[in-house]
């Protein structure tokens, strides 16, 4: 079985700072890989990020990129220089054998002016 | 290059109707994925399905709920009978092939469907 712990129900950030939530997952599964998914006010979930489980490197997209710590289980989503439209909900999500994904609970980010 | 439509973007039904949501997968994707979204809540796996064939569903209700997917025509997920519980964001995505392990395979997300059932 699969499972995505995502702590921070609200998290808070001025415009222009960098910003960390927190994911950490539990699997069985040798190979897997990890997603972040933003959800804003509108409702339709946008893809961000994607970390493969033997990637060597950190993912990055622009001004997102993924802290994946392996021994930790954790897939921890950075978003560097926050802008007033980062506000959002943000899902953490994984996908082993099982073939779909499984999202954690969410991220409500609110970015302050 | 359309994305994943699904419509209606919002429906409301009253308790004992049936609710019929669609989903038109991107050019190119064969492979469906529906998602259901409780308030304040992150989305639930439902069900996946590949053209005419009903690949998983795990996530599905045992009642009231049916999934298909024809070889001509959107998606259907039919919610028969519906209760208030039922009032949710259903979401629909696609691939262009199974998801498995690492591969970089991402679900395209539409909009969902707002199910209001009074």
């Amino acid at each position: 079985a699969q499972k995505i712990t995502q702590t921070q129900p609200g998290m808070f950030v001025q415009e222009k700072e960098a910003v960390t939530l927190d994911c950490t997952y539990d699997t069985s599964d040798p190979s897997y890989g990890l997603f972040w998914y933003k959800q804003p006010s509108s409702g339709e979930m946008i893809f961000l990020i994607y970390q493969g489980s033997y990637d060597q490197q950190n993912a990055t997209e622009g001004r997102y990129s993924l802290n994946f710590q392996k021994a930790r289980k954790s897939a921890n989503l950075v978003i560097s220089a926050s802008q007033l439209g980062d506000s959002a909900m943000y899902f953490c999500a994984m996908r082993g054998s099982a073939r779909q994904l499984t999202f954690g609970s969410g991220t409500q980010l609110t970015v302050l002016p | 290059n359309a994305g994943v439509m699904q419509n209606p973007r919002h429906l409301v039904r009253r308790r004992g109707q049936e609710a019929r949501l669609r989903c038109s997968p991107m050019k190119g994707h064969s492979h469906v994925y529906w998602y259901r979204q409780l308030p304040e809540e992150g989305l639930k796996f439902m069900v996946y399905l590949q053209k005419e064939n009903i690949i998983d569903e795990s996530g599905m209700p045992k009642e009231r709920f049916s999934a298909e997917f024809p070889k001509e025509g959107p998606s259907i997920l039919r919610i028969q009978q519906v209760v208030r519980g039922d009032s949710a964001a259903y979401f629909c995505a696609s691939s262009p092939q199974g998801l498995a392990g690492t591969g970089a395979n991402v679900l395209t997300f539409g909009a969902g469907s707002r199910l209001t059932v009074l």
